[in-house]
């Protein structure tokens, strides 16, 4: 596996279901992140961990519950989710405090909530 | 005053073509900036990066930046069809947030 990589690709959850998106990275990088992205919107940060703390919490309902257990994986539980919270759920990785911080992708979850 | 503006689009150019794609920004402070490309149902993937003003080519793609004018712009020569995908410009703000636009969608007719 190379570059940063997320399970499952689609899921689709009801109202009621507890699922949890996966992400790792193989890139090395110190710093992982979950963006939102919705329809017509910009890209949405949610979470950002450094050196595996929690360093941003974009004001992100409690339905959504980040976990960091090391710094090559990152996890987004979810629980009771609404139906405008389907959308597409990104991962991203980067080496913080390098030159310009670039932040790379993973392929992203689709996210569909009845 | 939103913190990182572009065009929604769609912008439409002929195959061979210049593609100017424009990009404003809130912050002055900022120093890094990027370029994404994200196809359609896929994930933004990096195009450019820039951090000083001026002009950074890269193959066909060129990004300008001009931190007094708060802008940044990104321009593809030779336009082909697989260039047509939504461009997110993305600004790293003074505190270490990223910021992105919301995209311009580029369609590159053959």
């Amino acid at each position: 596996e190379t570059g940063v990589t997320q399970t499952p690709r689609h899921l689709v959850m009801g109202m009621t279901n507890k699922k949890s998106l996966k992400c790792e990275q193989h890139l090395g990088h110190n710093a992982m992140y979950w963006y939102k992205q919705s329809a017509k919107k910009p890209l949405e940060l949610m979470f950002v961990y450094s050196l595996e703390e929690r360093v941003e919490n974009n004001s992100v309902p409690s339905r959504f519950s980040p976990e960091c257990p090391n710094s090559s994986h990152l996890f987004l539980h979810l629980h009771t989710l609404q139906p405008e919270d389907s959308a597409l759920y990104l991962c991203a990785s980067s080496q913080a405090q390098s030159t310009g911080d670039t932040q790379y992708f993973g392929p992203g979850t689709r996210l569909t909530v009845l | 005053q939103k913190e990182v503006e572009q065009n929604s689009g769609p912008l439409s150019v002929p195959e061979g073509a210049i593609a100017s794609l424009n990009c404003t920004y809130s912050d002055r402070g900022s120093q890094s900036f990027f370029w994404y490309r994200q196809y359609s149902g896929k994930s933004p993937e990096l195009i450019m990066s820039i951090y000083s003003n001026g002009d950074k080519e890269d193959g066909r793609f060129t990004a300008q930046l001009n931190k007094a004018s708060q802008y940044v712009s990104l321009l593809i020569r030779d336009s082909q069809p697989s260039d047509s995908a939504t461009y997110l410009c993305a600004v790293k703000f003074w505190g270490g947030k990223l910021i992105f636009g919301q995209g311009t969608e580029l369609s590159v007719k053959p």
